[in-house]
């Protein structure tokens, strides 16, 4: 049972097109979501924490949101250098909040 | 600004053989993890660490893996006897001790033939 699903798996975009990643989650009793960036054969880099539903964090062109079910990471006016794979990551429900469960990502591509 | 860095960056290995990947995490943090990513899946979590004893586990961290922080500032998994499905991106994460983000470092490409 897929505990965090992101959608799309991939997604185009014309330079200063803006568009929204979606990251869904079913765990109760969040204790966080992480957003991370990775570029090919890379290691994520980490890029926002949310805690509660209504929380938003943003950095450059990046704004990360979160619902109770959802979180979305809106990109404004991306640029070719916004091109990588983002990951949402939550802590599993049981035990500590340091076991992340990824999802599978969405693979960004944006075109000059 | 610190990071967290891995060694080596790739490693080529045969079927069957012992390998320790290893990481030196930022320097003031306290709880220590590796993940694997299999090509095209998803980033897992393997093993979590704290005071010098593993916390956590998954299913994937079997009796052939191991972990171990040597020294003051290196950690490293072992994998006794690799396995063919054992090739993968193996990356170190570290998080200090007041917050729960990870800190991942550029991974270890594993290759076993």
């Amino acid at each position: 049972e897929d505990q965090v699903t992101q959608s799309p798996e991939a997604l185009r975009l014309q330079e200063g097109e803006s568009s929204s990643l979606n990251c869904s989650y079913t765990v109760s009793g969040l204790r966080g979501l992480f957003w991370y960036r990775q570029d090919p054969g890379k290691g994520p880099e980490f890029l926002f924490t949310l805690y509660s539903a209504g929380e938003e964090k943003e950095k450059e062109r990046l704004k990360a949101t979160l619902t109770k079910k959802e979180s979305f990471l809106h990109i404004t006016a991306p640029k070719p250098e916004d091109s990588a794979t983002y990951l949402c990551a939550v802590p599993l429900p049981s035990g500590s909040a340091r076991q992340l469960t990824f999802g599978s990502g969405t693979q960004l591509t944006v075109l000059p | 600004e610190p990071e967290v860095t891995q060694t080596p960056s790739h490693q080529v290995t045969q079927m069957g053989q012992e390998v320790i990947l290893r990481c030196v995490p930022i320097s003031n943090h306290l709880y220590f993890y590796w993940y694997r990513q299999i090509l095209g899946q998803k980033v897992e979590f393997l093993v979590s660490f704290y005071n010098n004893e593993i916390s956590e586990k998954s299913e994937i961290f079997d009796d052939q893996f191991s972990v171990e922080r040597p020294d003051g500032s290196n950690f490293t998994l072992k994998i006794r006897s690799t396995k063919l499905e054992d090739s993968a991106m193996y990356f170190c994460a570290s998080s200090d001790p007041g917050g729960e983000t990870q800190y991942f470092g550029p991974g270890t490409r594993l290759l076993v033939l």
